[in-house]
């Protein structure tokens, strides 16, 4: 069980949008900055947002994050089939002194 | 070009030891925050411990405090994961990753290294 709560799938038409959503608490997402990463089958995990809703260079502004209270969101415009991956949020939680992340959101671009 | 090459996975019975190591490039290594990260095979992502620039801070989750120590050789630059006592529910793919933009994201990821406990 992740201490942070993610929709297991999502799925979308190429060329829509699509956000995917994490939930936690105030001390978690409440107090710190959410991250959200990107996973292909078999390679590792990619930073897409960081500090909830900054890009690092090289990150197309597709994606975008967001944050309220002890929700965050990613969202991703223009769907391509490319995007077919695992989506994780994370962040630090405070009170277990532990970084935490979401369970996963697998997107499908049908 | 920022690089980090996972090493040590392999298979362990229960109850035996491994030693991962972490070679990092490209970067002032001991300027960063260094994180271990696992994931089971067809799960998510667990964070297992953070380390900070000097060593002399750490974290580590629940489930392995006690039995797994992160650790850190700056000269070398290089990052470690001491796992004793393993268990099967242990066996995943461990990721070195950095910890970056404002300590709270990791920012670049090593490709992995599985460790498999089985009998």
């Amino acid at each position: 069980q992740s201490v942070l709560t993610q929709s297991p799938s999502v799925s979308a038409a190429p060329g829509q949008k699509v956000t995917i959503s994490c939930s936690g608490g105030s001390s978690n997402i409440g107090n710190n900055y959410v991250s959200w990463y990107q996973q292909f089958p078999g390679t590792a995990p990619k930073l897409l947002i960081y500090e909830n809703n900054r890009r690092p260079s090289g990150i197309s502004d597709r994606f975008s994050g967001s944050k309220s209270g002890t929700s965050a969101t990613l969202g991703i415009t223009g769907l391509q089939t490319g995007d077919e991956a695992d989506y994780y949020c994370g962040t630090w939680d405070s009170s277990l002194t532990a970084g935490v992340f979401g369970g996963g959101t697998k997107l499908t671009v049908l | 070009e920022v690089r980090l090459v996972e090493s040590g996975g392999g298979l362990v019975q229960p109850g035996g030891s491994l030693r991962l190591s972490c070679a990092a490039s490209g970067f002032t290594f001991s300027n960063y925050f260094m994180s271990w990260v696992r994931q089971a095979p067809g799960k998510g992502l667990e964070w297992v411990a953070n380390i900070n620039p000097d060593g002399n801070d750490k974290y580590h989750v629940d489930s392995v405090k006690g039995r797994f120590t992160i650790s850190r050789d700056n000269a070398k630059n290089s990052l470690f994961l001491q796992m004793n006592s393993l268990r099967v529910e242990d066996t995943a793919v461990y990721y070195c990753a950095r910890v970056g933009y404002g300590g709270n994201s990791f920012d670049y990821w090593g490709q992995g290294t599985l460790v498999t406990v089985s009998s």
